[in-house]
Parts: C-alpha cells; sequence; structure tokens
C-alpha cells in the first residue's frame, strides 16, 4: 500500500532535549516537505526536498534541520526544542514538485 | 509575494445542500491545490489543476486564470464532508506553495 509514514503520532518532551520526527515514504517520491500547522495561522513549509541530497529552506526553518541521505526518508530534526515549536507537523510527498501531494498522518509535538 | 484568500471561513448547511467555497489569489500561478483536512487531522489531496474544471464524484474544481479565482464545489453535501477545505497555489516553477487559511465546513444532518 502506498504510504507516507510519520512518527511518532504524539510527542511530548522538555525543552533543549533533541529529538527527529520521522518521515518515510514507498512511492518513490521525489519531492517531500515538511510543514508546521498551528491555529489560525493554517500550514507553514519548513524545509522541503527535490531529490536526494538536496534540500531547501522554506518560510520557517529556523530551529529546524534536515537531511535526505535516500529517496524514502526526510527526518525532521529539532536539535534544541523550544515551546514556541509546540504545533502539528506534517510531512508531504509527491512525485515531482508540480504533483498532487500525498500527508503523512501527522505528529502533534508538545515543548513544555 | 501571492496571497490567497479563501471564502467563507466558516460555512454551515444542511445535508443534501449545494456548497461552494472560493480562493482567490494576487498573482499568476502554475498550479492550484484544493485539500482536505478531517477532523481527526488527516489532509487529503483533492484536486490539482492548472485550467478549466475537474469532477471527482461529488466534488468539482474550477479555475479561472483570467479572474485569479478558483471554486470548490460539493453536491448533494453529506455530514461526512465536513472538513476543513485548503485552497495552496504554486507560483511558476517554485515548488513552494502558497496556502490559504482554509473554510471549515459543518454539514448538518
Amino acid at each position: 500500500e502506498a504510504q507516507v509514514t510519520q512518527n511518532p503520532r504524539y510527542l511530548i518532551t522538555v525543552t533543549g532535549k533533541k529529538l527527529t520526527v520521522t518521515c518515510s515514504q514507498n512511492m518513490n517520491h521525489e519531492y517531500m516537505s515538511w510543514y508546521r500547522q498551528d491555529p489560525g495561522l493554517g500550514l507553514r513549509q519548513i524545509y522541503y526536498s527535490m531529490n536526494v541530497e538536496v534540500t531547501d529552506k522554506g518560510d520557517v526553518p529556523e530551529g529546524y534541520k534536515v537531511s535526505r541521505k535516500e529517496k524514502r526518508n526526510f527526518p525532521l530534526i529539532l536539535e534544541s526544542p523550544s515551546p514556541n515549536q509546540t504545533s502539528l507537523y506534517f510531512c508531504a510527498t509527491s512525485p515531482q514538485g508540480h504533483s498532487p501531494l500525498h500527508f503523512g498522518n501527522g505528529t502533534r509535538l508538545t515543548v513544555t | 509575494k501571492n496571497e490567497v484568500e479563501q471564502s467563507p471561513q466558516n460555512l454551515t448547511a444542511q445535508e443534501g445542500e449545494f456548497i461552494t467555497i472560493n480562493c482567490s489569489y494576487s498573482v499568476g500561478i502554475s498550479a492550484l491545490h484544493w485539500l482536505q483536512q478531517h477532523p481527526g487531522g488527516g489532509i487529503v489531496s483533492l484536486f490539482m489543476l492548472s485550467s478549466g474544471k475537474k469532477k471527482h464524484g461529488r466534488l468539482i474544481a474550477t479555475i479561472n486564470i483570467q479572474e485569479k479565482h478558483s471554486s470548490l464545489h460539493i453536491t448533494a453535501s453529506h455530514p461526512r464532508d465536513s472538513a476543513v477545505y485548503i485552497c495552496a497555489v504554486a507560483e511558476g516553477s517554485n515548488y513552494q506553495l502558497i496556502w490559504g487559511a482554509g473554510t471549515k465546513l459543518i454539514i448538518k444532518p
């Protein structure tokens, strides 16, 4: 089954404790992207990747890192999480840049 | 930079009604996406279009490039259509999407 798998679904952590949210896809998609969704602000792009070893900043990259060492995986890394990174995070993929997006189920992160 | 506006912000209707959700943008685009976010949070892509009209089941999406406007229609609405509907646009070869704020739709039985 074609899918985008995000883990974990829920995460509660403390300020400064490094964490990684994983995103994996089995559709051989070239394009992968991370978004955060906050009430009243809609979806905002954090980082995106057009292909292996190619990543670019989105609208709100501060405080986040990503890597694309393999085509199927695009982890989101928070080196030192802060409370303002409490949000709902989505990974999305598509065959190429201008194609319909496939979303993961989301990760609800709380930083205390 | 493009500004994407959706209207209405909130819409409540009775089951069976014809629903229209609008999306306007300010600068020329290469593609427009319509997505649905379920109450549980999951997001599903409904349509991607750059001209004309697309139909899938009871959903119809249209776009008018000259007027910089797109509409999403739902025929014979049903309570399971209750969700947030989001419009997003892509400009030229830029792969970043600019997102609307969403329209929250509630269909009452």
